[in-house]
């Protein structure tokens, strides 16, 4: 079975500019988190979906930041306008209902320039 | 404030003995703390749960233990060997998240 998938793995944009990253779930995950490591700091949680409702968003820094998760499959990331201090990996997790146990994408790194 | 500590500087230790990571915390009450394995350039991977009502957690090699009154878990890895050299991240519950620690850095030398 699948695990959870990222894309683009890494990205390189200047400032001012618009990234939005994609996160596919495992099958059947009705939860999915959106976290982010910045260099030398812990992951930190930006927000959570339960299928395609937020339930939680109180991470996301600023209104630059827009997740969605339409019909409660895969989710986005919209950065826009990226800034400096967005750099960082962003990793996307996801897991069955009250397991507590969440399975990680490998990551998608963003350097803003 | 809430914080969770892990040990910032990495762990040397010879292939074969144990190594002990400490997780620390304050001005939480987590139902649940979870380690997970982090490689350079990979997710977290999941390792152990173990719940506010349970002391201690083994699987194969690994043990971790939870103390609610002293704020702390330890993870422990039996019989080190030089593949279990990762960064090891310590998680607590909070509400519908998962807060984590900075990680510890492990290096296991044959």
């Amino acid at each position: 079975e699948a695990g959870v998938t990222q894309f683009p793995s890494h990205s390189v944009i200047e400032k001012g500019q618009t990234v939005t990253l994609r996160c596919d779930p495992i099958s059947g995950h009705d939860n999915l988190y959106w976290y982010r490591r910045v260099m030398g700091k812990e992951i930190k949680f930006l927000l959570h979906f339960v299928k395609e409702s937020k339930q939680d968003e109180s991470g996301m820094p600023n209104n630059r930041f827009l997740a969605e998760r339409t019909g409660g499959t895969y989710s986005t990331l919209k950065v826009q306008p990226a800034e400096l201090e967005d750099s960082g990996v962003y990793f996307c997790a996801s897991s069955f209902p009250m397991t507590g146990e969440l399975f990680f994408g490998e990551g998608s790194r963003l350097t803003v320039l | 404030s809430q914080k969770i500590e892990q040990n910032s500087e990495a762990l040397n230790i010879q292939e074969g003995k144990t190594a002990t990571l400490t997780c620390n915390y304050t001005n939480y009450s987590p139902a649940y703390l979870q380690w997970y394995r982090q490689d350079p350039g990979r997710g977290p991977v999941f390792l152990l749960l173990i719940r506010e009502n349970e002391k201690e957690k083994r699987k194969e090699r690994l043990k971790v233990t939870f103390d609610t009154t002293l704020k702390q878990s330890l993870f422990h890895i039996t019989a080190s060997q030089p593949a279990d050299s990762a960064t090891y991240l310590c998680a607590l519950e909070a509400g519908n998240m998962l807060t984590f620690g900075g990680g510890t850095r492990l290096m296991v030398k044959p």
